[in-house]
């Protein structure tokens, strides 16, 4: 079953902030967040790990709540560059990710 | 450049035809993953290999089949196509084979139109 993602779309001007969650019926080992550019192949943003570690790039943080199976994204001032749908991948064991539905987001002037 | 290439780009095929996605990777990476990808429904996993010679079934794999001969090529045929596999179809890769902590990284993605 796929996570569930929230909001589905979002809408802000540029230097606002946003928070899009990922919440999974299944117990989580990890969760990667994935931006993807209309057009173009999903690009790995961060992953989290069960236990705490984190692991990413950009001025992007997250949080993984395992005993609550969520996981949140946080954009602060955002920028024109985020634009984009935006991808939870759960990982419950083994290699497998199941992807959430998604979330767009755009940023605008 | 290193990365992952997928042919063709798009294609418009009638069903009831057979087609073979391409994909390879010169990262050297053990797995390999294909998905699809329809709005509002995201990206679902339709097969993947932990190494060559392995294939496993992911979420959607009915109508699909893959193979994997060596570590660099993960073809992914449909043997009869049908409308409902209209799709973008991405393949991706990553290092090891713990879903839990390797990126994978996508290739450009197979735009394909079954009529």
């Amino acid at each position: 079953q796929q996570p569930v993602q929230s909001p589905q779309a979002v809408i802000l001007r540029e230097g606002e902030d946003a928070v899009i969650n990922c919440s999974s019926s299944k117990a989580l080992y990890s969760v990667h967040w994935y931006r993807q550019k209309h057009g173009e192949a999903p690009v790995f943003l961060m992953i989290l790990l069960k236990g705490g570690e984190q692991k990413g790039h950009e001025k992007i943080s997250a949080s993984f709540n395992e005993k609550k199976q969520q996981s949140s994204l946080y954009l602060t001032a955002s920028q024109l560059s985020y634009s984009g749908t935006y991808f939870c991948g759960a990982g419950g064991g083994g290699n497998k990710l199941t992807f959430g539905t998604g979330t767009q987001l755009k940023v605008e002037l | 450049i290193a990365g992952i290439t997928q042919a063709p780009t798009s294609q418009i095929l009638a069903a009831g035809r057979r087609m073979t996605l391409r994909c390879t990777q010169d990262m050297r990476h053990n797995a390999m993953y294909w998905y699809r990808q329809d709005l509002g429904l995201g990206l679902r996993l339709i097969h993947y290999s932990n190494t060559a010679g392995t294939t496993g079934k992911g979420e959607v794999p009915d109508g699909y089949s893959v193979s994997r001969a060596n570590t660099d090529d993960f073809p992914l045929t449909l043997a009869s196509a049908v409308p409902s596999q209209t799709s973008v179809y991405f393949c991706a890769s990553s290092v090891g084979t713990s879903g839990n902590t390797d990126t994978q990284y996508f290739g450009p993605g197979t735009r394909l139109t079954v009529l």
